[in-house]
C-alpha cells in the first residue's frame, strides 16, 4: 500500500553544521507535505510545510525541498544547534485527507 | 493564544475497560485530528473531526471512536481495551485539515 518512509533512522551532526533529513513517499496524489519536530515528552511541533505546486520553501534556518518526480522530500537545517536535537517526521496527505507520517529520524547534535 | 490541551496526561487502565480522552483545540480551530503513537508503528492517524462531523477515518477497529462538540472540543473513546492499545494519543488542531496542525502534549495510556 501507499506509505511514507524515511531513508535513515538516525543522524548525528556537529554543532554548526548543516543537517539534511530525507523522506520518501509513494502516493503520487499527495499534495501537502509537512515536517514536524518532536522532542522527548512533547507532541510534534510544526516546522514547515509545502504544497505540491512548489518545489522549495524556506523558513527560519530551515528549507524544505520537494521533488515530485522521484517522490522525495527533504528538510535542511542550517547551522544546526543542540536545541535541534529531536525526532523529525515528515507527513503527507492527499485529497483523501488521510495524514500519513514517516517513521521518524532522530537527529543528534554533537557539541 | 493558548495551545492544544489534552486531558488526562497519563492514564493506566486494565484490559477490557474503556477510556475517554479529551482534547481542547486552539481557539478558532475547527478541525481536530487524533493520532496514536507507538514505538513500533510510529504515528498513525485515527480520525479527524470538523464542525462536529467525522470527515476522515484511519484504519483502526471500531473500538476506537470519537466525537466533536459545538465548541470544537473533542473526545476519543476506546472500548474493550487491549494491551496493544498502550500508546501516546495525540490530538492536533488546525483551521482546516490540509493546513499546519498544532499538536497537544498527548495522553500516555498504559493498559495492563
Amino acid at each position: 500500500g501507499e506509505s511514507v518512509g524515511l531513508h535513515l533512522p538516525t543522524l548525528s551532526v556537529q554543532e554548526g553544521d548543516n543537517s539534511i533529513i530525507n523522506c520518501a513517499y509513494s502516493n503520487s496524489a499527495s499534495d501537502y507535505f509537512i515536517w514536524y519536530k518532536q522532542e522527548s515528552g512533547k507532541g510534534p511541533q510544526f516546522i514547515i510545510d509545502i504544497r505540491s505546486n512548489m518545489d522549495k520553501r524556506q523558513g527560519q534556518r530551515v528549507t524544505v525541498l520537494l521533488n515530485k518526480t522521484v517522490k522525495h522530500l527533504s528538510l535542511q537545517i542550517a547551522a544546526t544547534q543542540p536545541g535541534d536535537s529531536a525526532v523529525y517526521f515528515c507527513a503527507e496527505t492527499d485529497n483523501n485527507n488521510d495524514m500519513r507520517f514517516g517513521a521518524g529520524t532522530r537527529l543528534t547534535v554533537k557539541p | 493564544k493558548a495551545g492544544v490541551t489534552q486531558t488526562p496526561r497519563y492514564l493506566i487502565k486494565t484490559r477490557g475497560q474503556q477510556v475517554t480522552l479529551s482534547c481542547s483545540p486552539i481557539s478558532g480551530h475547527r478541525s481536530v485530528s487524533w493520532y496514536q503513537q507507538t514505538p513500533g508503528q510510529g504515528l498513525q492517524f485515527l480520525f479527524e473531526y470538523f464542525s462536529e462531523t467525522q470527515r476522515n477515518k484511519g484504519n483502526f477497529p471500531g473500538r476506537f471512536s470519537g466525537r466533536q462538540f459545538s465548541n470544537s472540543r473533542s473526545e476519543m473513546n476506546v472500548s474493550t481495551l487491549e494491551l496493544g492499545d498502550s500508546a501516546l494519543y495525540l490530538c492536533a488542531s488546525s483551521p482546516d485539515y490540509a493546513y499546519e496542525q498544532y499538536f497537544g502534549p498527548g495522553t500516555r495510556l498504559t493498559v495492563t
